[in-house]
């Protein structure tokens, strides 16, 4: 079973809103989450990263959201712009393996 | 949910010697699976596309003698990192994308020590 989850596999957003990304997860013992951005024919590039003991991390447009009790964090894009279009996958990880979500296609409309 | 597999999760291996770590798609066709390789605390690096029934397409700079990769069936994979030195150490993880969404869904990985 999923224990990543993306439930949006696609996001539309206007260049300059805000975009959110979601993603749920199952196990509490995950002590780790990522964000990776990945391009088409390219590999994910990794984007942004909250450990279990924070409840948000910030780096320049981008933050991530951590929820631990309703074990679900999210990815805040502000302004969007068009070179955020890209596959959005979040990860989580116990230190020794990670569980990867299905992604999220964003689209940024200039 | 579509679950994507690896067998094993860690091994540690004489250096050169080889390992083969499989990746499997538990529940669901996958004509096309990824292989990726991760350092510490970087992005994942893509190594090479495999292709059912034909042969791997590897990223510049991947060595294909050196990793072999065998995409046999519709739910198999295997990467076998061949004369293992110390610098082959890291963290292998497989994706297979399901063929009707082109959802990629990514294997626990594999954690290679080679000593």
């Amino acid at each position: 079973d999923q224990q990543v989850k993306q439930n949006s596999p696609s996001l539309s957003v206007q260049e300059g809103r805000i975009s959110i990304l979601n993603c749920d997860y199952t196990n509490s013992m995950f002590d780790y989450f990522l964000w990776y951005k990945k391009y088409p024919a390219e590999g994910p590039t990794f984007l942004i990263s909250i450990s279990s003991i924070k409840d948000k991390n910030e780096d320049g447009r981008f933050t991530v959201f951590l929820n631990k009790s309703a074990k679900h964090l999210s990815l805040h894009i502000v302004p969007s712009q068009p070179g955020d279009s890209a596959v959005y996958f979040c990860a989580a990880s116990t230190g020794n393996q990670f569980y990867f979500g299905t992604g999220t296609s964003l689209t940024v409309i200039p | 949910g579509a679950v994507v597999s690896q067998h094993p999760s860690w091994v540690i291996c004489k250096s050169g010697t080889s390992v083969k770590i499989e990746c499997r798609s538990l529940d669901f066709q996958a004509t096309t699976m990824f292989w990726y390789r991760q350092f510490p605390k970087q992005s994942l690096m893509l190594m090479a596309t495999s292709n059912e029934g034909s042969k791997a397409t590897y990223e510049q700079g991947v060595e294909k003698d050196k990793f072999l990769i065998n995409h046999a069936s519709l739910t198999l994979s295997t990467l076998t990192v061949t004369s293992a030195h110390p610098e082959d150490s890291s963290f292998y993880i497989c994706s297979a994308v399901l063929t009707a969404t082109y959802e990629q869904y990514f294997g626990p990985g594999t954690r290679l020590t080679v000593t």
